[in-house]
Parts: C-alpha cells; sequence; structure tokens
C-alpha cells in the first residue's frame, strides 16, 4: 500500500507561469517531508523540506506548502524555467521510522 | 573528490550470475541506503544500515545482499541475478535515518 502519492506522473508548464505538484500521504506518523529532483543519467538531489510544525517553508522559486489535517503537501515553482524540466519526487519520514518513503514522481516539463 | 560514488555505471550480466554493485562516501555519514528505480514504481527502499555491521531490510529485500564492514562502503550484491532485477540502483547516505539523503549517480543494471 502505497504511502506517498503523487498522482500526476506528468506536468506541462509554460516558462514564467505557476508549477504545482502535488502529493498526498496515509501515514499519520510522517513528520517531516522532502522534495527532490531527478533529471537523466543522474541521481535525485534534495530541493527543498518542511517539518511538521510549519505549514509552509520557502527557498528562493521553491515554495512547499504543508496541509496536515489533509495528508497534502505541494511544490509551487515560481516563477518556472526550462531547467526546472526534470521528475520531481516527493518523501516522507517519520522520527519513529526507519528510511525515507518515496512517491512515485512527476515529471515537470517546462516550455520556453 | 569528496561525495558518493557508485560503481560500475553500466552493468549488463545474465540471469544467475552474481553481481555486486559498489557504493562509497567520503562524508563518514552514519546512514547509507540502497534504492531501486523502476517505471512505475519510483524510489524502492532494498537495504539501509545504520552504521558499520548494522544493516537492515527495506520494502524489497529477495533476492539481493548487502555487507557493511567499514562505514564509507556499503555493497549491494545480487546472488543469483533475475531479469526482474533489471533497474537503476541508487546508493544514498544521510547523517540519520529521517534527514535528507544524499545520492549517487546511479548503475544501470540490465539482466538478460
Amino acid at each position: 500500500d502505497q504511502q506517498v502519492k503523487q498522482n500526476s506522473p506528468s506536468l506541462s508548464v509554460q516558462e514564467g507561469r505557476i508549477s504545482i505538484l502535488n502529493c498526498d500521504y496515509t501515514n499519520s506518523m510522517f513528520d517531516y517531508f522532502l522534495w527532490y529532483k531527478k533529471y537523466p543519467a543522474e541521481g535525485p538531489t534534495f530541493l527543498i523540506s518542511i517539518s511538521s510544525i510549519k505549514d509552509k517553508n520557502e527557498d528562493g522559486r521553491f515554495t512547499v506548502f504543508l496541509n496536515k489535517s489533509a495528508k497534502h503537501l505541494s511544490l509551487h515553482i515560481v516563477p518556472s524555467q526550462p531547467g526546472d524540466s526534470a521528475v520531481y519526487f516527493c518523501a516522507a519520514s517519520a522520527r519513529a521510522g526507519t528510511a525515507l518513503i518515496f512517491g512515485k514522481g512527476t515529471t515537470l516539463s517546462v516550455s520556453s | 573528490d569528496a561525495g558518493i560514488t557508485q560503481s560500475p555505471r553500466y552493468k549488463i550480466t545474465e540471469t544467475g550470475r552474481q553481481v555486486t554493485l559498489m557504493c562509497h562516501q567520503t562524508w563518514s555519514h552514519s546512514y547509507m541506503f540502497w534504492y531501486r528505480q523502476d517505471l512505475g514504481h519510483g524510489l524502492r527502499l532494498i537495504y539501509y544500515s545504520a552504521a558499520a555491521d548494522i544493516t537492515d531490510k527495506g520494502e524489497v529485500p529477495d533476492g539481493y545482499v548487502v555487507s557493511r564492514s567499514k562505514t564509507e562502503n556499503f555493497p549491494l550484491t545480487l546472488e543469483s541475478a533475475t531479469r526482474s532485477q533489471t533497474s537503476v540502483y541508487f546508493c544514498a547516505s544521510s547523517l540519520g535515518p529521517y534527514e535528507k539523503l544524499f545520492f549517487g549517480s546511479g548503475t544501470q543494471l540490465s539482466v538478460l
């Protein structure tokens, strides 16, 4: 049973517009959430994270929002750039857990 | 260079053969992980290690063996490779089990 779900396999956005990537989770014990970005033929790289004590975290063009009651988080990229085209993985962990659990990923395509 | 390195980058083998994928990190991170990435499944945890001589199973451990005699190395062995083990394998390390992961560049394994 998937604990971290990314229900949109792909997303296409025009350069300069906002990209919104969504992630849902089922385990209420999760208290730390991360987004990773992956280019082809490379390993995933850390993008941004958020603790369950917050509902928003910003880093430049990237903002992650957490809605604990809905067990939902989203990654906003504003403005989107062609270099943002990649696969984005949502991941979650619990302090009582053992390792990060990843979603299946969403492929973002930003066209110029 | 400091970081996490995986070898080989590409490997082709035959069904039934033993294969070992290597992983080396220079950060002295306590935790190391092996994930596999498959279309439609995202990143799935195979094994992880909390420290030298301590290893534990992840989500998909069957058919794999790991060891960790030194903190910096975490090899993954397929004792008798099967076609279903054709995948991209990523090694990662972190300071703690729920901290952000740093990934290697991956090993693309094909089992014929």
